[in-house]
């Protein structure tokens, strides 16, 4: 089956730094890959997807790249803020919804 | 306020007990979806229905089980079958055919 491996587990930066998370995944069949931020105590929220037929998205602050023959897309957050800490997940999804997300990134925002 | 509700927000269960988690959405989503959510670990699916009176296993079906008879709701049960229950437990819902899955806010599950 789908596999999604995320990588860093942990990452600190200082406010203002950008910060970058990295998927991987293993079925070429994926066409969808969202990213979601979930708050302590709270569910996640997607904060941005991209699908197979795009490269690149932007929203503001945050853009995500999807390189489909390496089969590996980034969540790219500039100019980082106390509030973009949280836990970001990572996932794709194949044969129709199965969604099969990585294991998490605590992101840590110093001031 | 449309959305996804799920309680309540925190859960004891005592040993043998069996016990339910709601989830009531108002969005007109026809899919439903149960994952599990363990400390350092992604989401695993539990269990999936993508229409009323419809329902799949996932990943990690075992000692849970779901009913599907009304659009809005995906009770969970988790029966004393499960051996290890305490986790997070979200609740999503998407349309048919969409990929955007959207999640409550969650209920936590602790043995006692």
């Amino acid at each position: 089956g789908e596999n999604v491996e995320q990588h860093p587990s942990t990452l600190s930066v200082q406010e203002g730094d950008s910060a970058v998370i990295k998927c991987t995944y293993s079925d070429s069949a994926s066409n969808y890959f969202p990213w979601y931020k979930q708050e302590l105590g709270k569910g996640p929220q997607l904060i941005i997807d991209i699908r197979s037929n795009v490269g690149e998205k932007k929203d503001q602050r945050i853009a995500v790249t999807l390189n489909k023959t390496a089969k590996h897309f980034s969540l790219h957050i500039t100019e980082t803020q106390p509030e973009d800490s949280a836990v970001y997940f990572c996932a794709a999804v194949y044969n129709n919804n199965d969604m099969r997300f990585g294991a998490g990134t605590r992101l840590t925002v110093k001031p | 306020d449309g959305g996804i509700t799920q309680s309540p927000k925190y859960l004891f269960r005592k040993e043998g007990q069996n016990v339910t988690l709601s989830c009531e959405q108002n969005l007109n989503h026809d899919a439903m979806y149960w994952y599990r959510q363990d400390p350092g670990q992604g989401l695993r699916l539990i269990y999936y229905s993508q229409i009323v009176n419809d329902f799949q296993k996932g990943d990690i079906a075992e000692g849970y089980s779901v009913s599907r008879e009304k659009k809005e709701s995906f009770p969970l049960t988790v029966t004393s079958a499960q051996k290890n229950p305490t986790a997070f437990y979200l609740c999503a819902s998407s349309q048919t055919g969409g990929n955007i899955q959207y999640f409550g806010a969650g209920t936590r599950l602790s043995v006692l």
